[in-house]
């Protein structure tokens, strides 16, 4: 057990529909980050959250949405959902603002979009 | 293209052979990680070499830096069937932490 927690390990929806994933990170840890890791693409970045607060944002769809709450725990909403978002969605967390510390990683939540 | 791309994409070897794995990466960084990752699994994280280091050991693992040809290594000696994972490297410049396409390991026991 990494001390981050993903819920649903596992979810089965349709094309158009709605998701919410949700993450709670590692006890003291500020930073929540989100990772899509597929086949074709590999482990991209979505977006981070220190502390409340967005911090940086890389490859996330316009239909993807992010916050963190103030207990800390994060949700990635995805909305209008495609074939192409099935993935596993990782979180992970880090004391620090920068993205450069070591992330500790959930289990991860597999999406499947059908 | 991603930052810190991986060579062999894949490795097979038998228990008790090193296992070397190679990443590259294209701008400068602050410090590269590896991580491992089993089958479905989060990813572990391994070790970390800051820019201004040249080898690093952790346990069976070696980690080499070479910024001049901007590329590292990591070593797995005496490897374990328990070692089968894919093994990602990250780039970590300024406020990124970029993920190459990682290296997937298979030890035959």
């Amino acid at each position: 057990d990494s001390g981050v927690t993903q819920t649903p390990k596992h979810l089965i929806t349709a094309t158009g529909q709605r998701v919410t994933l949700r993450c709670s990170p590692r006890s003291g840890d500020l930073s929540v980050y989100w990772y899509q890791q597929s086949l074709d693409q590999g482990l991209q970045f979505l977006i981070q959250y220190y502390n409340g607060e967005e911090r940086a944002k890389g490859n996330i769809l316009e239909r993807f949405s992010a916050q963190q709450f103030p207990d800390l725990h994060s949700e990635l909403n995805l909305s209008s959902l495609e074939l192409g978002d099935s993935a596993l969605y990782f979180c992970a967390s880090s004391v620090g603002v920068f993205e450069a510390n070591v992330l500790t990683f959930g289990a991860g939540s597999r999406l499947t979009v059908l | 293209s991603q930052q810190g791309e991986e060579d062999p994409q894949a490795l097979s070897i038998q228990e008790g052979e090193n296992a070397t794995m190679n990443c590259s990466y294209k701008t400068s960084i602050n410090n590269l990680q590896w991580y491992r990752q089993n089958s479905g699994r989060g990813l572990v994280h391994l070790i970390l070499i800051r820019s201004n280091e040249r080898e690093k050991h952790s346990g069976r693992l070696r980690v080499t830096l070479d910024t001049s040809k901007k590329s590292s290594s990591l070593l797995i000696t005496a490897s374990r069937a328990a070692d089968t994972a894919s093994y990602f490297c990250a780039k970590a410049a300024g406020n990124k932490l970029t993920f190459g396409g990682g290296t997937r390991v298979l030890v035959k026991p």
